[in-house]
């Protein structure tokens, strides 16, 4: 059964900075990998999704990167503004038949200081 | 485009009753929804996955004749939590996957938090 780990489970900032968030899993048979961004009480938004044949996928301050031999993907945050300050999620897609069924870590709640 | 709602966005009952959530894709056809659960702190566990048409698939340890779910259309789900107890108060999600495409992005709703007093 797959597992995924975010470390840390929260990380506080002050702004500015350039941050990094983990991701770790247990099954490399993976299909692609999300990174996505939960603000308090409501949905998710998709910030990034990596292909199993990719390496990395970039956007704006954002920068993911997949290592699926290790399992492991890292959320790469450059400059942080307080407006980054959410629950950030990974999550694994499996490789069972047509509906990818996604895996979720716990999350790391980020606050970035003002 | 690609837009998920749910309603009600939060609700509050009492033990013993049931409580409908719906999911609708807004913008596009949806052949497979999920629906998902959210404790406090926690990550969001996937409970069932809705085929159109079909029976549910349900997750192990959720239990099918409590959380009823219908996919009665291409952009509808609904989930009906039946004879909700305090324990079921929890945030609810759905996401769909778009029908056609060759690609496995879930569109997230923005979630419905239910409360059982």
């Amino acid at each position: 059964k797959q597992e995924v780990t975010q470390i840390p489970a929260a990380l506080s900032v002050p702004e500015g900075e350039n941050l990094v968030l983990n991701c770790s899993f247990t099954d490399s048979a993976i299909y692609n990998l999300q990174w996505f961004r939960q603000d308090p009480g409501k949905g998710l938004t998709s910030l990034l999704l990596i292909q199993s044949s990719q390496r990395e996928q970039t956007s704006g301050r954002l920068n993911a990167s997949l290592d699926k031999s290790s399992g492991r993907s890292t959320l790469y945050i450059a400059a942080s503004q307080p407006g980054d300050s959410a629950t950030y999620l990974c999550a694994v897609a499996a490789f069972s038949g047509s509906a990818r069924q996604l895996t979720f870590g716990s999350g790391t709640q980020l606050t970035v200081l003002p | 485009g690609a837009v998920v709602s749910q309603h009600p966005s939060w609700v509050i009952c009492k033990s013993g009753t049931s409580v409908k959530i719906e999911c609708r894709s807004l913008d596009f056809q949806a052949t497979t929804m999920f629906w998902y659960r959210q404790f406090p702190k926690q990550s969001l566990m996937l409970m069932a996955t809705s085929n159109e048409g079909s029976k549910a698939t349900y997750e192990q340890g959720v239990e099918k004749d409590k959380f009823l779910i219908n996919h009665a259309s291409l952009t509808l789900s609904t989930l009906t939590v039946t004879s909700a107890h305090p324990e079921d108060s929890s945030f609810y999600i759905c996401s769909a996957k778009r029908q056609g495409l060759n690609t496995d992005t879930q569109y997230f709703g923005p979630g419905t938090r239910l409360t059982v007093l």
